[in-house]
């Protein structure tokens, strides 16, 4: 079975500019979570779509969107990237009962904003 | 509090036992979780509790969990230089309605040959 996939797995932005990074969950999860693992500040909830919709958002500014796709993929888009924005971004699924199996994560891309 | 706590860093000679704890926020949290990142890596899955349960054991690793205190522990045994790896504890916060698990910032455990 497939796990998460997420890509790309780095890329380089300048300040200002704009950024998708894309996830594709495990064959029948219906959940898609994103994270922000920034130095020193831990996993950051930032966005979790079920079915299509978002259902919550973290703390984050709405230059940070994204949308679920019908075939349950999933995409997060940042608009003018801040310098603070560098951070490894991770997706992650689970079926939205399959809490006792808790999340599946990809490994994460990473973003470096200069 | 309102954040999961747990110590950042763990020193243990190979071979001994590693203990890591955690404290989390939300007595109605349903699972509490250990993940374990090792570097350049995504999030594993390395075991969960259920919150009715005091004590889960998954061969080295073993679950403890004090409802009262709202404190988590991880104990690996006999660990390996493989077993060096961040590791964070998560709880599913309001029973999981809100979708999201809420992560510890992680403990650094670094073995020692």
């Amino acid at each position: 079975e497939a796990g998460v996939t997420q890509s790309p797995t780095h890329l380089i932005k300048t300040r200002g500019q704009q950024v998708t990074l894309r996830c594709s969950p495990i064959s029948g999860h219906t959940s898609v979570y994103w994270y922000q693992q920034a130095l020193g500040l831990g996993l950051q909830f930032l966005l979790w779509y079920d079915e299509g919709e978002e259902r919550n958002r973290g703390n984050f500014p709405p230059r940070f969107s994204g949308r679920q796709f019908p075939n349950y993929s999933s995409e997060l888009n940042v608009n003018a990237l801040e310098l603070e924005d560098s951070a490894l971004y991770l997706c992650a699924s689970s079926y939205w009962t399959g809490w006792e199996n808790g999340y599946t994560f990809g490994s994460g891309t990473r973003l470096t904003v200069v | 509090g309102e954040d999961v706590e747990q110590s950042l860093f763990l020193s243990v000679r190979e071979g001994d036992s590693s203990v890591i704890n955690c404290t989390y926020t939300d007595s109605s949290s349903t699972y509490l979780y250990w993940y374990k990142q090792e570097p350049g890596a995504g999030l594993q899955l390395l075991t969960y509790i259920f919150s009715n349960m005091d004590m889960k054991q998954d061969q080295r690793l073993t679950v403890l969990l004090n409802k009262k205190d709202k404190h988590l522990s991880l104990r690996i045994a006999d660990t390996q230089t493989g077993d060096s790896a961040i590791y964070f504890c998560a709880e599913s916060k309001y029973g999981g309605s809100q979708g999201n698990l809420i992560f510890g910032k992680g403990t650094k455990l670094s073995v020692k040959p």
